[in-house]
């Protein structure tokens, strides 16, 4: 039973690009959270995501932005990248309100 | 605002010994606790939970410790084995609402 799969695991990028993360989630699951964790620092919640709609949001400013497709697979959108937005982005997938999260390896993101 | 705290960093405990993980936190709102591990290079694995009605939850050499007029719980890890080396995040939510993370404290359990 796949868990929590995140895409890509490594990437680099340049100052005002824009990235998209991929995270299918643990079979069985249909709802898809994402979390930025810099370094030294615990996992920050960006958004949430069920019936492909967003259900909660961090403090997180526009640049960030998600879709949830009808697979309960999500994608990660950020927009005109900064420096600080390196980090290790964390998908997890939960089954509705469910409080046990399953996360996947994360994607780390290197901006330059 | 860190509503989530894990105050220390690193934490050294000799194989066979208990360690003591703290976690404080500042809202009283919250009524579900969590504690993750992480190994580098991969995500954060559940590993106990507490909810806010009770004060000690167990499993196996696990046991999670909630006191509700103090905001603090702690992970108790008995014996403490040397593939429990890693980062220790404890986490909180209300309402079954987004978790909030500590900065994490990283176990280090040696021969």
């Amino acid at each position: 039973d796949a868990g929590v799969t995140q895409s890509p695991t490594h990437l680099i990028k340049t100052r005002g690009q824009q990235v998209t993360l991929r995270c299918s989630p643990k079979s069985g699951h249909d709802t898809v959270s994402w979390y930025q964790q810099a370094l030294g620092q615990g996992p920050q919640f960006i958004f949430q995501y069920y019936e492909e709609e967003e259900r909660q949001r961090g403090n997180f400013p526009d640049r960030f932005s998600g879709h949830q497709f009808p697979n309960y697979s999500s994608e990660l959108n950020v927009n005109a990248l900064l420096l600080g937005d390196s980090a290790l982005y964390l998908c997890a997938s939960t089954l509705g309100a469910s409080e046990s999260y399953t996360f996947g390896s994360g994607t780390r993101l290197t901006v330059v | 605002d860190q509503q989530v705290k894990q105050n220390s960093p690193s934490l050294s405990v000799q194989e066979g010994r208990i360690s003591i993980l703290n976690c404080d936190y500042t809202n009283s709102m919250f009524d579900y606790f969590l504690w993750y591990k992480k190994y580098p290079a991969e995500g954060p694995t559940f590993l106990i939970s507490i909810s806010s009605i009770k004060d000690k939850n167990e499993d196996g050499r696990f046991t999670v410790f909630l006191n509700k007029s103090a905001k603090h719980l702690s992970l108790h890890i008995v014996p403490s084995q040397p593939g429990d080396s890693a980062v220790y995040f404890c986490a909180a939510s209300m309402n079954t609402d987004k978790l909030i993370f500590g900065t994490g404290t990283r176990l280090q359990v040696f021969p």
